[in-house]
């Protein structure tokens, strides 16, 4: 079956535009996540969707950062006036369930971002 | 706060060379240890998921062992396309995954 997908897969942006990035999980999963992979670095947690709701974005590493949820489904991650350390892979992962069960998440391939 | 230490930070190993990867943990309460596999330019990819001490699971070369600090990958007689960044992760209370920073293993033929 289909798996998690990501768009756009590059995104090359300049120092203080907007950027949105999209995550559509697998279908059936009510869980979602969004994780940050910077260069040399292990995955960093941002936020946590719960169906359309975030119990947990402590991850979010400022006020620029923002995330929605609608239908239960695809999720957009916005990072506003961008700047050159926000350049990064943003990976999205979708679990059947969540709230710390144990449950497989599974990943996209990833948005890869680049702030000149 | 879930800390997670992945050792070595790279190995090459020769085909065929069985060898083992390690993830020391400490977290407040595991509720999962999960490996995943990670090729240049992709998204991590599923292996393992270890709930409780003395747990292991198989597949094909693969094999992840649980203790209650550490878990280790046993990669036996490797072949070339098991070439890949190996990343272990835990899951305490919360729903996020700590991550280590990976293993990036080089099979050479």
């Amino acid at each position: 079956g289909a798996g998690v997908s990501q768009s756009p897969s590059n995104k090359v942006t300049e120092k203080g535009k907007d950027v949105e990035l999209r995550c559509d999980p697998i279908s059936g999963h009510t869980a979602l996540y969004w994780y940050r992979q910077s260069l040399g670095q292990g995955l960093e947690f941002l936020i946590y969707f719960q169906g359309n709701s975030a119990p947990d974005k402590s991850g979010l590493p400022s006020d620029r950062f923002s995330a929605e949820r609608t239908g239960g489904s695809v999720s957009t991650l916005t990072i506003q006036r961008t700047q050159q350390e926000d350049s990064a892979v943003y990976l999205c992962a979708s679990s059947l369930a969540a709230a710390g069960g144990g449950e497989t998440q599974y990943f996209g391939p990833g948005t890869r971002l680049l702030v000149l | 706060e879930d800390q997670v230490t992945q050792s070595p930070e790279a190995l090459r190993l020769q085909e065929g060379e069985s060898s083992s990867l390690n993830c020391s943990y400490t977290v407040s309460g595991l509720r999962g240890l999960f490996w995943y596999r990670q090729d240049p330019g992709k998204g991590p990819e599923f292996l393992f998921t270890l709930y409780s001490a003395g747990e292991e699971k198989e597949k094909e070369r693969l094999k992840a062992t649980l203790t209650k600090k550490e878990s280790f990958l046993h990669i036996t007689a490797p072949k070339p396309e098991d070439s890949a960044t190996y990343l272990c992760a835990v899951q305490s209370s919360g729903s996020r995954l700590t991550f280590g920073e990976g293993t990036q293993l080089t099979v050479n033929p």
